[in-house]
């Protein structure tokens, strides 16, 4: 039973676009939801995260909107650049110390010069 | 220089072997966790360890066990490895309380059983 859904594996955009990355969950008790971005050859690195009681949040080019009622988070990307390309994780955690912290199988973002 | 480090990076081995992957960092944080990441299956947790004395198994511990044998390492051992042990594996920390969860990963190592 997977708690959180990544149900696109990849997704490809152009250049200056907006990059719309999408994760479903099923647990309710989720405190945060936080995404990762990984690039070949290295580790998963955090780069936004979102409190459960809150429905945004901003950092530069980077959002992400939190919908409670349908458990629903979505990762924006505007503008979208070259660099971005990389898998991106979605992860839930339970506890705000890290404990119980569940990945999404990741969305490859492709962008295209 | 890394905050967390893995060693091996790569490594191959023969079914029914013993290996061991380290883990060290040097973030001063108490929680570390062991991952496996498998194609289409994202992150899945091996096992976990809060501070020194305290290790807990994760979702898929079975064929594995740890040591912690400082707060800056922890390691991971296969026992008798098999082919289906094959994956790219990550050592992660964070805080102990508080905050958002963010952890922060390893480089990762890449284990084929053969």
């Amino acid at each position: 039973d997977q708690q959180v859904k990544q149900n696109s594996p990849s997704l490809s955009v152009q250049e200056g676009r907006i990059s719309i990355l999408n994760c479903d969950y099923t647990n309710s008790m989720f405190d945060y939801f936080l995404w990762y971005k990984k690039y070949p050859a290295e580790g998963p690195t955090f780069l936004i995260s979102i409190s459960s009681i809150k429905d945004k949040n901003e950092d530069g080019r980077f959002t992400v909107f939190l919908n409670k009622s349908a458990k629903h988070l979505s990762l924006h990307i505007v503008p979208s650049q070259p660099g971005d390309s990389a898998v991106y994780f979605c992860a839930a955690s339970e506890w705000g110390g890290g404990f119980k912290t569940i990945f999404g199988a990741g969305t490859r973002l492709f962008v295209k010069a | 220089d890394a905050d967390v480090t893995q060693t091996p990076r790569n490594r191959i081995t023969k079914t029914g072997k013993r290996i061991m992957l380290e883990c060290s960092q040097t973030k001063g944080h108490d929680r570390m966790y062991w991952y496996r990441q498998d194609p289409g299956l994202g992150l899945r947790l091996i096992y976990y360890s809060f501070d020194v004395k305290d290790i807990n198994k994760g979702e898929i511990s079975d064929g594995y066990s740890v040591s912690r044998q400082a707060q800056a390492k922890f390691s991971l051992s296969l026992e008798s490895a098999i082919p289906n042990q094959t994956a790219l594996y990550f050592c992660a920390t964070s805080e102990g309380t508080g905050g958002t969860g963010e952890q922060f990963f390893g480089p990762g190592t890449r284990l084929t059983v053969l």
